[in-house]
């Protein structure tokens, strides 16, 4: 089955710092994704890549860079958190255009 | 651009009870439409999925049926059990040259009292 995990799995960031999400894949997928998680506002697409060394902006890219080192490895990189960054963050992968995508288990993110 | 609506923010049901979860979407063409479910400290978890007019998706005893007519996908269970609360995310995907970006609902909490 498909395997995504995420590092860490929750951390606390002062304002102002930089912070670092991990994801590792191992499914061999081409596509993967970031994606932020709020109450009422659902999943939300903040970079996606689907080749190494290349990202593009989702949805809400304003805040947040990506780096794709490998084909299993994708970052979201927050240079200078806010409190506003304040949520859960969901790391997918899927093989390719129009597939289905497969989440890790999230990190959760608290901005002091 | 595509838009997911998903009308209840939280259902209240009980055992055995039928559910239903409305899901309507705005998009061009034939987006595939999706149903993920996500289990309290887990990242969400991909249920089904659709691709044509008329096409029925289904898994764990939860079916939906794509109609481009009333542009729905909506989820349905006959008898539910305690085991099926969690938060569903209805999710449509637009054929798009760079990448699958799924276009996700707000999301329905489901309860189901034992």
């Amino acid at each position: 089955e498909a395997a995504v995990t995420q590092s860490p799995r929750s951390k606390v960031a002062v304002t102002g710092g930089k912070v670092t999400l991990s994801c590792h894949q191992t499914n061999n997928h081409d596509y993967m994704y970031w994606y932020r998680q709020d109450t009422g506002h659902g999943l939300r697409l903040i970079h996606y890549s689907y080749v190494a060394d290349s990202t593009e902006k989702g949805d809400i890219p304003d805040g947040y860079k990506a780096s794709r080192p490998s084909q299993e490895n994708f970052s979201l990189i927050l240079e200078l958190a806010s409190l506003s960054q304040t949520a859960v963050y969901f790391c997918a992968s899927s093989v390719g255009n129009q597939d289905t995508q497969y989440f890790g288990p999230g990190t959760r993110l608290l901005v002091l | 651009g595509d838009s997911v609506t998903q009308t209840e923010g939280q259902v209240a049901l009980s055992e055995e009870d039928f559910l239903t979860i409305h899901c309507n979407y705005s998009a061009s063409g034939y987006p595939a439409l999706f149903w993920y479910v996500q289990y309290p400290g887990e990242g969400p978890q991909f249920l089904f999925r659709a691709s044509r007019d008329k096409e029925k998706g289904s898994s764990r005893g939860f079916e939906a049926t794509y109609d481009k007519g009333t542009t729905s996908f909506h989820l349905r269970k006959a008898s539910v059990q305690e085991s099926d609360s969690a938060v569903y995310y209805c999710a449509l995907g637009g054929p798009n040259s760079a990448g699958n970006k799924l276009t996700f609902g707000i999301g329905t909490r489901v309860l189901v009292r034992p």
